[in-house]
């Protein structure tokens, strides 16, 4: 059982490449999320999805694009890409997305915008 | 301001000390509390979770909310090098993900053998 995996582990772009950040969960969670946590700033949420075909914003959303076409994967998309993107980017899936129930993050993507 | 905010310490301990870990938030309206755990470059892991005031046991952990102060902490005892991470506190107005979970900045803290 994998759990979130994130690919990839680490990246460097140039200011407006675009990259797509992957995520798959192989646990049938209906409710998939991204984050970035950026020293003192903690974890922030960019977009999120309660089910395949849903999308919705979070509190960070600028900048990114995400779609849910399956249940298993949530991928996020930098169209062109900004120094201010320079983080540590998180997916994070949950059963049904109650504070109840645990999220379950990936290892990350560390990304580098030059 | 921020809505959560947590020292980040770092915060270094003796092996077998009693660590308290502590946010202070601004928004009353606020019912949902977890703590999480991250250990360093790894995703954070969900440690404890509270509703409402009062106190929560699990093991070693203790997680406390008192409302009326908007303070929450986690008491660890009998800390070991194992526990050396980052801590993270989060909570939420509403019982759904799909509302706001804000995090602090989280807690680093180091148990030194």
């Amino acid at each position: 059982n994998a759990g979130v995996t994130q690919t990839p582990k680490f990246q460097v772009l140039k200011t407006g490449q675009s990259m797509t950040l992957q995520c798959a969960q192989d646990m049938n969670h209906e409710y998939m999320s991204w984050y970035r946590q950026d020293p003192g700033m903690g974890l922030r949420l960019i977009h999120y999805s309660v089910g395949a075909g849903i999308t919705d914003q979070g509190e960070v959303p600028n900048g990114y694009n995400v779609s849910r076409s399956t249940t298993e994967d949530f991928p996020l998309r930098l169209l062109s890409a900004a120094p201010s993107q320079t983080s540590v980017y998180f997916c994070a899936s949950s059963l049904q997305g109650t504070v109840n129930q645990p999220q379950h993050f990936g290892d990350g993507t560390r990304l580098s915008i030059l | 301001q921020k809505e959560v905010e947590q020292d980040p310490g770092p915060l270094s301990v003796p092996e077998g000390a009693i660590v308290s870990l502590n946010c202070t938030y601004s928004n009353s309206a606020f019912q949902y509390f977890m703590w999480y755990r991250q250990y360093s470059r790894k995703g954070p892991e969900l440690l404890m979770y509270t509703y409402s005031s009062g106190n929560k046991e699990d093991g070693r952990f203790t997680a406390q909310v008192d409302k009326s102060s908007k303070y929450i902490s986690l008491f660890i005892r009998d800390s070991q090098p194992s526990d050396s991470a980052t801590y993270l506190c989060a909570m939420s107005a509403r019982s759904s993900n799909t509302g706001k979970l804000i995090f602090g900045q989280g807690t680093t803290l180091q148990v030194k053998p």
